[in-house]
């Protein structure tokens, strides 16, 4: 079976402070994303990468796919209050079954 | 239309009712698909359709649930003889084409069942 494990699952910072989230498996995907979700919302797509090694800037964010594609990471850049959200990695093997894992609750305070 | 659209927003139901979860997905997207999302957890595969065949259902949580797309459009969830477990909130996401990964989501239906 194969998982993703999101760590932390909590986190609460300041605003201002830098922060990463993991995404990690025992299994190879061809292609990873991130995605954000607000309360009450879907989650939105922030990015995908696809080659081992990528790392693609959107903004204060920085992703990371690892090399053997089995991992990835998310930084973030002196956080802001309106990062606050549900951060979720999903991967996909090339078909549609997307697996995603449970996700990164992340709090910042102003 | 211009995003993912799913109705109900909110279901509340009896223990035991049938309820009908709708999706309209992004107009011309091929590929739909259903998730499960419970208080505090991740997203849990349930189906997925490539136009109107559903060619993996292994993720549906029992023979209560069902679900149909018409038309290459409309999708519909039907979960039969609803139980407390089945209270979680629902997301559909479609995406271009076929092995096209990247989904994008509707808003969910948040189904409490009472």
């Amino acid at each position: 079976t194969q998982l993703l494990e999101q760590s932390p699952q909590f986190l609460s910072i300041q605003e201002g402070e830098n922060l990463t989230v993991y995404c990690n498996s025992s299994s190879v995907f061809s292609s990873l994303q991130w995605y954000r979700q607000e309360p009450g919302e879907g989650p939105v797509l922030l990015v995908t990468v696809v080659t081992g090694g990528e790392v693609k800037k959107l903004k204060r964010l920085t992703f990371q796919f690892g090399d053997a594609r089995k991992d990835s990471s998310l930084h973030i850049t002196a956080a802001q209050p309106g990062d606050t959200g549900l951060y979720l990695c999903a991967g996909g093997t090339g078909g549609f079954k997307t697996i995603f894992g449970a996700g990164t609750r992340l709090f910042v305070k102003a | 239309g211009a995003g993912v659209s799913q109705s109900p927003s909110n279901k509340v139901t009896e223990k035991g009712k049938d309820v009908e979860l709708r999706c309209d997905p992004i107009s011309g997207h091929t590929a739909l698909y259903w998730y499960r999302q419970s208080l505090g957890q991740g997203l849990e595969f349930l189906i997925y359709f490539q136009g109107n065949s559903a060619p993996d259902k292994s993720g549906l949580p029992s023979d209560r649930f069902s679900a149909e797309r018409t038309g290459g459009s409309v999708s519909t969830l039907t979960i039969q003889r609803t139980q407390q477990e089945d209270s979680a909130v629902y997301l559909c996401a479609s995406s271009l084409v076929y092995g096209y990964t990247e989904a994008f989501f509707g808003q969910g239906t948040r189904l409490t069942v009472v």
